[in-house]
């Protein structure tokens, strides 16, 4: 199994640009998140999908648009990038059923984004 | 806002010894969960311990949970070289359901030094 992959690894925009940032679990989890992790800080939820079909805003979604695809895939797009989105970003699912390790979270290696 | 705020933001040791981060919280919470995160990579899930727990152990891990003080503590005994990393904290926060939404504290950066 992969786990959690996401593309691309890093990426460099201009100010205004669009991009879509990928990701996908094999796990056949339910919820999937995406979170951007700022240096020095945690991570802020932009956000998220508990179950194929639903998505929620997190704690910082503006300027930011996620898709769930199927219950593989859930993709976030920047419309109109700006300097302020400059971050790493991290997807991450969880199964939400079956005991125990229901809530655990895990987590795809990130993407380093830079707008200029 | 973040829900956790971590003690100390950093921490050298030498190995063998303990280390010992703190997690406070501000809002009441379904469970609690420690994350590590080495450097350049994603977050691995340490432990998670619930509301109803106070102690819970895994490995050289121990957390504790005190509600009544919304802190939390991560022990790693016996420290390694390869423990090295950041540690952060994260609440579910009660009233999110089934979403598994967490709230992530700014860590505790690790260093062991050999």
């Amino acid at each position: 199994n992969a786990g959690v992959t996401q593309t691309p690894k890093f990426q460099v925009l201009k100010t205004g640009q669009s991009m879509t940032l990928q990701c996908a679990q094999d796990m056949n989890h339910n919820s999937m998140y995406w979170y951007r992790q700022d240096p020095g800080m945690g991570l802020r939820l932009i956000y998220y999908s508990a179950s194929e079909g639903t998505t929620d805003k997190g704690e910082v979604p503006n300027g930011y648009n996620v898709s769930r695809l199927n219950k593989r895939e859930f993709s976030l797009r920047l419309e109109s990038a700006a300097p302020s989105q400059t971050s790493v970003y991290f997807c991450a699912s969880r199964t939400g059923t079956g005991g125990a390790g229901a809530d655990t979270q895990y987590f795809g290696p990130g993407t380093r984004l830079t707008v200029l | 806002s973040q829900q956790g705020e971590e003690d100390p933001q950093a921490l050298s040791i030498q190995e063998g010894e303990n280390a010992t981060m703190n997690c406070s919280y501000k809002t009441s919470i379904n469970n609690l969960q420690w994350y590590r995160q080495n450097s350049g990579r994603g977050l691995v899930h340490l432990i998670l311990i619930r509301s109803n727990e106070r102690e819970k152990h895994s490995g050289r891990l121990r957390v504790t949970l005190d509600t009544s003080k919304k802190s939390s503590s991560l022990l790693i005994t016996a420290s390694r070289a390869a423990d090295t990393a950041s540690y952060f904290c994260a609440t579910a926060p009660r009233g999110s359901g089934n979403t598994g939404k967490l709230i992530f504290g700014q860590g505790t950066t690790l260093q062991v030094k050999p």
